[in-house]
């Protein structure tokens, strides 16, 4: 069965650093999406992506994060300068054109010291 | 705008024993609803949904029922195993602006003891 994959699965980066997250979604899906999940808290939304633009963000999606799909398989999370508080768990997910169900990768653990 | 309420966790049940998970939501038009599980170290994974009114979702026993009159989607289990263990999370699909975004719930902690 097709899945989400996510690398890496743990990282951690001192204050202040570049960190970009990568998500393989499933191949014929359209709409690809990050979300975070702060430990202990609710799993938020970050950024919708399609058709090589971003069609939706929340206000935590501030100017430090970037979305990319670089070579048609690919979909990045970038984060310019992490802060201390960016530690969380970050999901990636897909879904088709014709379907509302989202499919989820496993996660990166994002650890900012 | 848009939000998910679930029951404060952690639930703690023995085995075979019957599960309620309440859940209600606000949501402006007609959204789709979810219920996702997180197994310990692991990503989400759909457990059932339902995307209209009177609408029953079911897997692996779990069950909810759509209930547009009470703003719910309680999810149901009639006997639980250790392996259910898990966090299970209520969502919507807020279909603003046509991005399908999820809003989800804080997430209900299970503990089934043998």
């Amino acid at each position: 069965e097709p899945e989400v994959t996510q690398t890496p699965s743990h990282q951690v980066t001192q204050m202040g650093q570049e960190v970009i997250l990568r998500c393989v979604p499933i191949s014929n899906h359209l709409y690809f999406y990050w979300y975070r999940q702060i430990l202990g808290q609710k799993v938020e939304f970050l950024v919708s992506f399609y058709n090589n633009e971003i069609s939706e963000k929340s206000e935590i999606f501030d100017d430090q994060f970037s979305v990319e799909r670089p070579d048609g398989s690919n979909f990045t999370l970038k984060i310019r300068s992490t802060k201390l508080e960016d530690s969380a768990m970050y999901f990636c997910a897909s879904r088709d054109r014709y379907q509302e169900t989202q499919y989820f990768g496993p996660g990166t653990r994002l650890l900012v010291l | 705008g848009d939000s998910v309420t679930q029951m404060e966790g952690p639930v703690t049940l023995s085995e075979e024993a019957f599960l309620t998970i309440n859940c209600t939501y606000t949501a402006t038009g007609y959204p789709s609803l979810f219920w996702y599980v997180q197994y310990p170290g692991e990503g989400l994974q759909l457990l059932l949904k339902a995307t209209k009114a009177d609408d029953k979702g079911s897997n692996k026993g779990f069950e909810a029922t759509y209930r547009k009159e009470t703003t719910s989607f309680h999810l149901e289990k009639g006997s639980v195993q250790v392996s259910d263990s898990a966090v299970y999370f209520c969502a919507l699909s807020a279909f603003s602006g046509n991005t399908g975004k999820l809003i989800f719930g804080q997430g209900t902690t299970l503990q089934v003891k043998p």
